[in-house]
């Protein structure tokens, strides 16, 4: 277990809505990062937030936003889902901005 | 633009035997190096580092090996065991640059130890 939340575990919504997930880090790390893992594919980083702040944007869509809350959970927001959108987000943590980041277990998002 | 790249998507190898799984990377602002493991369904574990000041990190079976001068490295795991099979993921960040220090992953190798 490394400590990081994410829910939900599974989600299936069908193509133009609108979902959120949620990211609970390990307790005392301050940034947050969000990666996509579609099928077969390498981990694209989204977007990174450090004790609330954005600090890095990666290839995120404009359909896609993010924020860090005051008690340092995140939360991506998913909008107008497309088919192509289906795949695995991952919410890592870290202390600090450049040390090892810990992974949760990821949503499957299912666009149908 | 991939800036780490993992060349090999698959390796087997026999249990007790050594593994390398190899990764090279194109950004020379790169001066921190993670290898992390994947299961099916879960998140993936980070397993070591290496800071670029280093050229070796050797934690129990797993050891990272760092060659600046040709932007490779290696991870070695020894001996192998059924339960290292899993994707490894080769990950880098710029740490120095005083920014946010994402890390930019690789697409992943799937270590198959056999029997």
């Amino acid at each position: 277990d490394s400590g990081v939340t994410q829910t939900p575990k599974h989600l299936i919504t069908a193509t133009g809505q609108r979902v959120t997930l949620r990211c609970s880090p390990r307790s005392g790390d301050l940034s947050v990062y969000w990666y996509q893992q579609s099928l077969d594919q390498g981990l694209q980083f989204l977007i990174q937030y450090y004790n609330g702040e954005e600090r890095a944007k990666g290839n995120i869509l404009e359909r896609f936003s993010a924020q860090q809350f005051p008690d340092l959970h995140s939360e991506l927001n998913l909008s107008s889902l497309e088919l192509g959108d289906s795949a695995l987000y991952f919410c890592a943590s870290s202390f600090l901005l450049n040390t090892e980041a810990f992974f949760g277990q990821g949503t499957r998002l299912t666009v149908v | 633009d991939q800036q780490v790249k993992q060349n090999s998507p698959s390796l087997s190898v026999q249990e007790g035997r050594i593994s390398i799984l190899n990764c090279d990377y194109t950004n020379s602002m790169f001066d921190y190096f993670l290898w992390y493991k994947k299961y099916p369904a879960e998140g993936p574990t980070f397993l070591i580092s290496i800071s670029s000041i280093k050229d070796k990190n050797e934690d129990g079976r797993f050891t990272v090996f760092l060659n600046k001068s040709a932007k490779h490295l290696s991870l070695h795991i020894v001996p192998s065991q059924p339960g290292d099979s899993a994707v490894y993921f080769c990950a880098a960040s710029a740490r120095n640059t005083g920014t946010a220090s994402k890390l930019t992953f690789g697409t992943g190798t799937r270590l198959q130890v056999t029997l």
